[in-house]
Parts: C-alpha cells; structure tokens; sequence
C-alpha cells in the first residue's frame, strides 16, 4: 500500500456528476476492505467498507464494488458535491488481526 | 462510531528535542492501536504496532530507538519522536481497533526547526 510517484492522482468533476475512484489491492488474501476520504490537515474519515464475500455495497450516495478476480476496487459517489472534494484511500485488511494498508490515493475535485 | 482524539493537533521543535504524541480511544478499548505516518501528497504509510501492555511491533525501515511507543493503558498509547529532525516533519495519524473496525484520530502535525 506505499504511494508511488511524486503526485496523487486528480479526478476532476463537476458538481452533480458521478464520480468514479478506482484502486488496485495488493494481496489476493485481503478480506475486507474499506474506503476513507481524508480532508487537507485531517484523519482519514471512514465511508463504506465491504468483505471479500460480497461484490457490491450501497450506503448513501457512495457504492463500492470489488472485482477479486483483477484485485479491483471502486468508489461511486452519486451527485457529486463540492464537499466531496477531498483525498479517498482504499485499503485492505489481510485475514486476521493485521493493520489496514492503504492504497496510493486519490485527489476529488469538485468543480461547482 | 468510535472515536480517537491525538493530542497535540501540531507542534514545532527544535532538532534535538523529544516530541511525545498522544492517542486516546475515547469511547471504547483499543489493546491495539497503529501509528502511520504521511508525508504530503502522499499515502497512510504504517510505522508500527501497538498493544496494550507489550511491546511495539514495528515495520521495516523504522528505528524503534527513535520512535518509542507506550500502551499503558486500553485507551492511551503515545508516540515519542526522540531527537527530533526536520526529517521527522510530517503527519503523524494514530489509528485504533475497535470491535467494529479501526478508526483514526485527526492527525498531529509535526514540525522540526
């Protein structure tokens, strides 16, 4: 779960779209997973989780999907608001009572 | 939901100096609490372990000697960054597990003159 490179990626969308935030999981063990979204100077903030028994989850607004076979896992934000602006993480728990490692990051900008 | 608080929310040092940092699971038992620290524009990177009432378990690449961490009790562990450095500088964001899964306290910015 190290960042790579020198930037997050950007995802740029205007308010009232849907916004789509992909990850890619390290470890084909993982069994739960759960996206946080980190506002600038702040925790990370939980938002949806989901177990690897489950392909799709809905909460408000926000669905996840997991793809075990290409270790894939999305965000969909519906109607995207200018709050929703901020850095989402993925990250995995590998099977037991392991720390949760967290995927490179991505940056939402809202435009309104 | 669970809720951890850090404190400070952020200090500056001289180089030389010790910084302790504390994390407190406010309204619920953690036996296990992470450190992770965050450069900018950049990912959670863990740095070590922590349980109640034994030792840290660090990751590779982080000095134990330099990052001492305590967990004397079910909701405090603290992290002191001895001999500070502008190296050191960063986000230090304290993580606990609770029943329902791990929640993380605001962060602690950390900045070494």
């Amino acid at each position: 779960g190290e960042s790579v490179g020198l930037h997050l990626p950007t995802l740029s969308v205007q308010e009232g779209d849907n916004s789509i935030i992909n990850c890619a999981y390290s470890n084909s063990a993982s069994d739960y997973f759960i996206w946080y979204k980190q506002e600038s100077g702040k925790g990370p903030q939980f938002i949806i989780d989901i177990r690897s028994n489950m392909d799709k989850r809905q909460g408000q607004r926000v669905t996840v999907l997991l793809n075990k076979t290409v270790k894939h896992l999305s965000l969909q934000i519906a109607a995207t608001q200018p709050g929703d602006s901020a850095v989402y993480f993925c990250a995995e728990n590998i099977k037991g009572n392991t720390p949760l490692v967290f995927g490179k990051g991505t940056r939402l900008s809202v435009i309104a | 939901g669970a809720v951890v608080s850090q404190h400070p929310s952020r200090v500056i040092c001289k180089s030389g100096t010790s910084v302790k940092i504390e994390c407190r699971s406010l309204d619920f038992q953690a036996t296990t609490m992470f450190w992770y620290r965050q450069f900018p524009k950049k990912s959670l990177m863990l740095m070590a372990t922590s349980n109640e009432g034994s030792k840290a378990t660090y990751e590779q690449g982080v000095e134990k000697d330099k990052f001492l961490i305590n967990h004397a009790s079910l909701t405090l562990s603290t992290l002191t960054v001895t001999s500070a450095h502008p190296e050191d500088s960063s986000f230090y964001i304290c993580s606990a597990r609770a029943h329902n899964g791990q929640y993380f306290g605001p962060g602690t910015r950390l900045t070494v003159l």
